[in-house]
Formats: structure tokens, sequence, C-alpha cells
């Protein structure tokens, strides 16, 4: 168990619908990471929250959005959800704000299923 | 984009068997590291590499960073079944995560 908690496990749901993803980080770390991880495309980092702001952008969609609130949790949005959206979607965290430097811990994340 | 290729994709062994998988790119690194998944859960840290051409040992895994870091090895000596999952590295770039697609691997026992 690395400590950090996702939720929902699953989620199936139709294209054009919206989704919430919910991801609390470890005791003390400030740092919260998404990711999308897919069969051809592998685990691809999205974003990242440090403290409450966003730190560093990756190949996350415009229809996608996220933000951590003051408690640390973090939300994943995303909306007008299309087929190829389906994939485990990862949250992860660590103790400091470089994403290279500190060991990032990983939830169980969560299967979207796009129908 | 800096990308990881891993290989093999797919590797099938028995138990006892030795096995190497490689993790490539033509992009330096600044250090990489190793993850092993298992079927419904997040990825966990194995390993970190720094030092090109540095070799760290985990009991039976041995991690090798590339003298030009921009590679890395994975070698497992006598493979176990709970060696089984999908092994990703993922290469520190820019404060990121960069991660390879990953090799699967099954020890039959």
């Amino acid at each position: 168990d690395s400590g950090v908690t996702q939720t929902p496990k699953h989620l199936i749901t139709a294209t054009g619908q919206r989704v919430t993803l919910r991801c609390s980080p470890r005791s003390g770390d400030l740092s919260v990471y998404w990711y999308q991880q897919s069969l051809d495309q592998g685990l691809q980092f999205l974003i990242q929250y440090y403290n409450g702001e966003e730190r560093a952008k990756g190949n996350i969609l415009e229809r996608f959005s996220a933000q951590q609130f003051p408690d640390l949790h973090s939300e994943l949005n995303l909306s007008s959800l299309e087929l190829g959206d389906s994939a485990l979607y990862f949250c992860a965290s660590s103790v400091g704000g470089r994403g290279d430097a500190y060991e990032q811990y990983f939830g169980p994340g969560t299967r979207l299923t796009v129908t | 984009t800096q990308l990881l290729e891993q290989s093999p994709q797919f590797l099938s062994i028995q138990e006892g068997e030795n096995l190497t998988v490689y993790c490539n790119s033509s992009s330096v690194f600044s250090s990489l590291q190793w993850y092993r998944q298992e079927p419904g859960e997040g990825p966990v840290l194995l390993v970190t590499v720094v030092t090109g051409g540095e070799v760290k040992k985990l009991k039976r895994l041995t991690f090798q960073f590339g003298d030009a870091r921009k590679d890395s090895s994975l070698h497992i000596t006598a493979a176990q079944p709970g060696d089984t999952g999908l092994y990703l590295c993922a290469g520190a770039s820019d404060e990121k995560l960069v991660f390879g697609k990953g090799t699967k691997l099954t020890v039959n026992p």
C-alpha cells in the first residue's frame, strides 16, 4: 500500500459525458501527479500540482483539467469524453516539487471505460 | 519529445532462467528509474540510477545505467514467479519523468 488513494476504482460512462477522478496523496506529500496509461501509449504524464499550484504540464488535452485543494487532495476532470479516453488513470504523490528528484508513490489507479 | 524504447515488449520464461530487459533512448537523461507494476496496481519504484556507468543491485536484480546516460538495462538472475509484472523505465527530463511502454514479464513455475 503506497498510501495514495484514488476513487473510484472503476468508472464506466458514455461518450460526451464528464467525469471526476479523485486522489488523496500520502500524508506529508505536497505534490500530486496525474498519469494516463493505455496499451498503445504507455504511461503518459498529464499534469502536476505542488502545494495547490500547477507545477508542470505534460500531454494533457484541453478537455481535461485538474486542481489541487487546500487539503492537498486533487481532482482530475475529464469532459466531452471520447472512446479513446478509455484508459487507466494514475495519481502519484511526492514530498517535493521536482518530479524527477523525489520518489513518486503511485495510487492503485482508476480504470475509465468510455462506451 | 523524448522517447524511451523498451525491449522486448513481452517476455515469457521458466522459473530459474536469467533475463535482461533494455531501455534505450537517443536522449540523455539526468537519471533513470525502474518500476515494477503488477496487475490492478500502480507502479512501484525499484531503483534510481544517476551516474553514467552506474550499477546497482537489488537482490537478484541488477540495474545498469549506460556510460552516456541514454540507456539502461535490468538483469534478473534465477527468475521466480513473483518477478512477474510490467517493468517500466522512466527518464528524468525537465523535472518530469518520461516513461517507456514497458516489458511485460511472465515467469512460469
